[in-house]
């Protein structure tokens, strides 16, 4: 069972304009979440987070929005890069533990 | 620093034979992870030291899968016999503490083909 979902395993956006990259989970007990970036050929590397009793966290051109009732966070990127393209993994924590999504690959096109 | 280093970076095997991943964590970092990734299951935890002791390896899948940190610079996963369905990338990430105010650091990841 898949604690942590991101059910788009793609996604293509045009330089400039807004990415959204959408994440569901089932775990209530969560109460942290985490993105990560990924280029090919290279380790995942820590992007923003966002803690459970909070519903946005902004880092320059990101954006982490958390829904609780709805389990339900999303990373905005404005704009969109580039550079921005890669694997952007979510997931989500509690105590010790945190669980990865499958992750979503986004392009972004020049 | 240089990083969290792994060797080798790719390795192609054949079903049966022992596959040994090394992994150098970061300098001063208390914890180590080994990750698999596939496309299926995304980034799944397999073990994790604190300490250079193993706290939590329920997520290795099986008792083909162990894995060992003799010291605090150094950290091998090894699966014996492998399968082809062992085929995955696997990462090693090191951190200095455990919890979301930490971020761990990952390696390049060893790519591991079984045939």
């Amino acid at each position: 069972d898949q604690q942590v979902k991101q059910n788009s395993p793609s996604l293509s956006v045009q330089e400039g304009r807004i990415s959204i990259l959408n994440c569901d989970y089932t775990n209530s007990m969560f109460d942290y979440f985490l993105w990560y970036k990924k280029y090919p050929a290279e380790g995942p590397t820590f992007l923003i987070s966002i803690s459970s009793i909070k519903d946005k966290n902004e880092d320059g051109r990101f954006t982490v929005f958390l829904n609780k009732s709805a389990k339900h966070l999303s990373l905005h990127i404005v704009p969109s890069q580039p550079g921005d393209s890669a694997v952007y993994f979510c997931a989500g924590g509690y105590g010790q533990n945190f669980v990865f999504g499958p992750g979503t690959r986004l392009s972004v096109l020049p | 620093d240089a990083g969290v280093i792994q060797s080798p970076r790719h390795e192609v095997t054949e079903m049966g034979q022992e596959v040994t991943l090394r992994c150098k964590p970061i300098s001063g970092h208390d914890y180590l992870f080994w990750y698999r990734q596939t496309m299926m299951r995304g980034l799944e935890l397999l073990i994790y030291f604190n300490n250079n002791v193993p706290i939590d390896d329920s997520g290795m899948p099986e008792d083909r899968f162990s894995a060992k940190m003799p010291n605090a610079s150094f950290s091998t996963l090894k699966i014996q016999p492998s399968e082809p369905r062992d085929s995955a990338v696997y990462f090693c990430a090191s951190s200095p503490g455990r919890g979301w105010t930490y971020e761990q650091y990952f390696g390049p990841g060893t790519r591991l083909t079984v045939t």
